[in-house]
């Protein structure tokens, strides 16, 4: 069974970091895109980014509202996904998924499985 | 805002059909992307119930289909049941921006 299991959420200061970490299971993770979309509370899904897989050198990508300031990785050894926060804002309130990209598609890839996502509150 | 516009809401009787619509521009759906749409019952993550514009995951009922013309894409939702009451966002690619996950703004469903 697929399982995706975000951790790492909590409140912070602004201009504070934070890292998510994200532990997969159930499926090769080193095949996989991995993304990760936030939600802002009473607000649609917002795409964050994305790490590619080992085929595809790794390459990330990331939405204009955080490029610069937050960084995804992977480490396909202990299956698992992570992003750096740094320089928080309040506007980066929201509950951060950690979503697998469907094998075989890019721009964009589906998502077909998402863990149950965890909250980041950005507040003095 | 997002370059996808969904309207915010629609709504149907049990057993009626209701379609969602995804508009875009060049830069994104008309320019050939596929459109991915997903469901998300309250309080939940968000499950992908078409990809590639009009394929069903397996365990998506056939009463969802997707579809996709010109700079639009539109989900359709038949036979409508209680538990389809939900919100649904449509995903695409869009060349002019950084990065490549857009999500639509969103369309919550409500069964009358």
């Amino acid at each position: 069974e697929v399982q995706l299991v975000e951790s790492g959420g909590g409140l912070v200061q602004p201009g504070g970091s934070l890292r998510l970490s994200c532990a997969a299971s159930g499926f090769t993770f080193s095949d996989h895109y991995m993304d990760w979309v936030r939600q802002a509370p009473g607000k649609g899904l917002e795409w964050v980014g994305r790490t590619r897989n080992k085929a595809n050198s790794y390459t990330t990508e990331y939405a204009a509202s955080v490029k610069g300031r937050f960084t995804i990785s992977r480490d396909d050894s202990k299956n698992s996904l992570y992003l750096q926060m740094n320089s928080l804002k309040t506007e980066d309130t929201a509950v951060y998924y950690c979503a697998r990209g469907y094998s075989g598609y890019d721009s964009p890839p589906p998502l077909d499985y998402w863990g149950q996502g965890t909250l980041v509150t950005v507040s003095s | 805002q997002s370059v996808l516009t969904q309207p915010p809401s629609v709504s149907g009787a049990p057993g009626q059909r209701v379609t969602i619509s995804c508009t875009g521009s060049s830069s994104n759906i008309g320019a050939g992307y596929d459109v991915h749409w997903y469901q998300q019952l309250p309080g939940t993550a968000p499950k992908l119930l078409i990809y590639g514009n009009s394929n069903r995951p397996s365990g998506v009922p056939d009463r969802f289909s997707g579809s996709k013309s010109g700079t639009s894409a539109s989900l359709a939702i038949t036979g409508l049941q209680a538990e389809d009451e939900a919100d649904y966002y449509c995903q695409s690619y869009d060349s002019s921006l950084s990065g490549s996950g857009v999500f639509g703004t969103g369309t919550k469903v409500t069964v009358l």
